[in-house]
């Protein structure tokens, strides 16, 4: 199993530019998040699914749009990158949207906006 | 608001020493406290997670504790390793109806040197 995957692992983009981050999980888990972390800050819920079909807001979306494909894949959409923007982005998946529920995490996206 | 401190901010011992990391939380209503493990350039990757009703909880040479009623919680680390240098989330979780809202802390960056 490879568990939580994410591509890629680094891009920089122009202000401006969109750009797609995409992340698969292969343990049939229900629930899956994109988080942002940035330095000195706690990780940030940008969006999340509790299941395949639903998405929802998260504590920071703006600038963000989210598309749940299938049970699998959980795509993050910056449709005009802005610099703030610049971070590192983690999705993570759950078997259920619980608080009991251990997250899995993804290696990670770095993301430069110049 | 919801928020979670973790002190020291770093922290580099010795390999072999032991060490602990402290988590203070205003968070609820209350459903679970976890320690994450991150390594550098890595997702985190879940160590524990304690209920309310549950005061010690180890893992290896990991061992962590909770005070609900002061809202305290610590990581022990035992006998230090050169692999245990990394970052250390404490993520606390409140429920809310049916879902759970995850507040992140900072984190405590590790050090274990020879």
């Amino acid at each position: 199993n490879a568990g939580v995957t994410q591509t890629p692992k680094f891009q920089v983009l122009k202000t401006g530019q969109s750009m797609t981050l995409q992340c698969a999980q292969d343990m049939n888990h229900n629930s899956m998040y994109w988080y942002r972390q940035d330095p000195g800050m706690g990780l940030r819920l940008i969006y999340y699914s509790a299941s395949e079909g639903t998405t929802d807001k998260g504590e920071v979306p703006n600038g963000y749009n989210v598309s749940r494909l299938n049970k699998r894949e959980f795509s993050l959409r910056l449709e005009s990158a802005a610099p703030s923007q610049t971070s590192v982005y983690f999705c993570a998946s759950s078997e259920r949207l619980a608080g009991g529920e251990t997250q899995y995490f993804g290696p990670g996206t770095r993301l430069l906006v110049l | 608001k919801n928020q979670v401190e973790q002190s020291p901010q770093s922290l580099i011992i010795l390999e072999g020493k032991n060490c602990t990391l402290q988590c203070n939380y205003t968070v609820s209503p209350f459903s679970n406290l976890r320690w994450y493990k991150q390594d550098t350039g890595r997702g985190p990757v879940s160590l524990t997670i304690m209920t309310f009703s549950e005061n010690t909880k180890s893992n290896g040479r990991y061992t962590a504790t909770l005070d609900a009623d002061t809202k305290q919680s610590s990581l022990h680390i035992t006998a230090s390793q050169l692999s245990d240098s990394a970052s250390y989330i404490c993520v606390v979780s409140a429920k809310t109806g049916t879902a759970s809202k995850l507040t992140f802390g900072t984190g405590t960056r590790l050090q274990v040197t020879l």
